[in-house]
């Protein structure tokens, strides 16, 4: 199975701040990287797919890339919404696979 | 506006089956992959198992971890989505989601993500 690694696991931020979360996998997955926001509630819905395409109705200040390995999902300037988690999940090869999560939290 | 509601979580004994249902609704259910996924208390989230669509003769992918004892199935005329559940363990306690896929190749271009996901129902395995 591929091992997809995200760090931080947890980030305090403030509102208005640029963070940046990455997730590495334990082999290349040639772009095939997906991340999603789960709310506390438990509610699911995707953000970038294909490494980098926004999915419908998702804010511009969010932003992903990479390649290889190595890939990151960009938040330009934290909206109240916007602490939750946050996973990558990969789609190269079968079992699909997700990060570990980053907890987004207000500082 | 499309919907996915999973139902038939519980509490089930080790050992023990149980179905899970998933109604869809304002999509074309038939046209779209599906998929279940598992989310254990405080871990990130686990991919279990997909199902294609008629066009691609139903045919299905499973995680290891659940190979053998779950299965995957769909009803295109009721657009609902099932998961059987055999030889439960503790280990199986999770709530269970079911998922639509936005799926597009062109032969160069592939994306494959999981566009909506329904709220999710609990599983307990316990004694």
């Amino acid at each position: 199975d591929i091992q997809m690694t995200q760090t931080p696991s947890s980030m305090p931020a403030s509102l208005g701040e640029r963070v940046t979360i990455s997730c590495r996998a334990s082999q290349g997955i040639s772009n095939y990287l997906n991340w999603y926001q789960q709310k506390p509630d438990g509610t699911i819905k995707p953000l970038i797919y294909y490494t980098s395409n926004l999915q419908s109705g998702v804010p511009s200040r969010f932003s992903g890339s990479g390649s290889g390995t190595d890939y990151s999902l960009t938040i330009s300037s934290l909206e109240p919404e916007d602490f939750a988690m946050y996973y990558c999940q990969q789609y190269d090869s079968s079992p699909w696979t997700f990060g570990g999560g980053t907890k987004l939290e207000l500082k | 506006e499309v919907k996915l509601l999973e139902s038939g979580g519980g509490l089930v004994q080790p050992g023990g089956s149980l179905r899970l249902s998933c109604a869809a609704s304002g999509f074309t259910f038939a046209d779209f992959y599906m998929s279940w996924i598992r989310q254990s208390p405080g871990k990130a989230p686990e991919w279990l198992s997909f199902i294609r669509n008629k066009a691609n003769s139903y045919t299905t992918e499973y995680n290891p971890s659940v190979k053998g004892r779950f299965t995957i199935s769909r009803d295109d005329t009721q657009n609902v989505l099932y998961l059987q559940m055999n030889t439960l363990r503790a280990e199986d306690t999770a709530i269970y989601y079911c998922a639509k896929h936005d799926y597009y190749y062109d032969g160069t271009y592939y994306y494959d993500y999981f566009d909506y996901w329904g709220q999710g129902v609990m599983v307990t395995v316990s004694s």
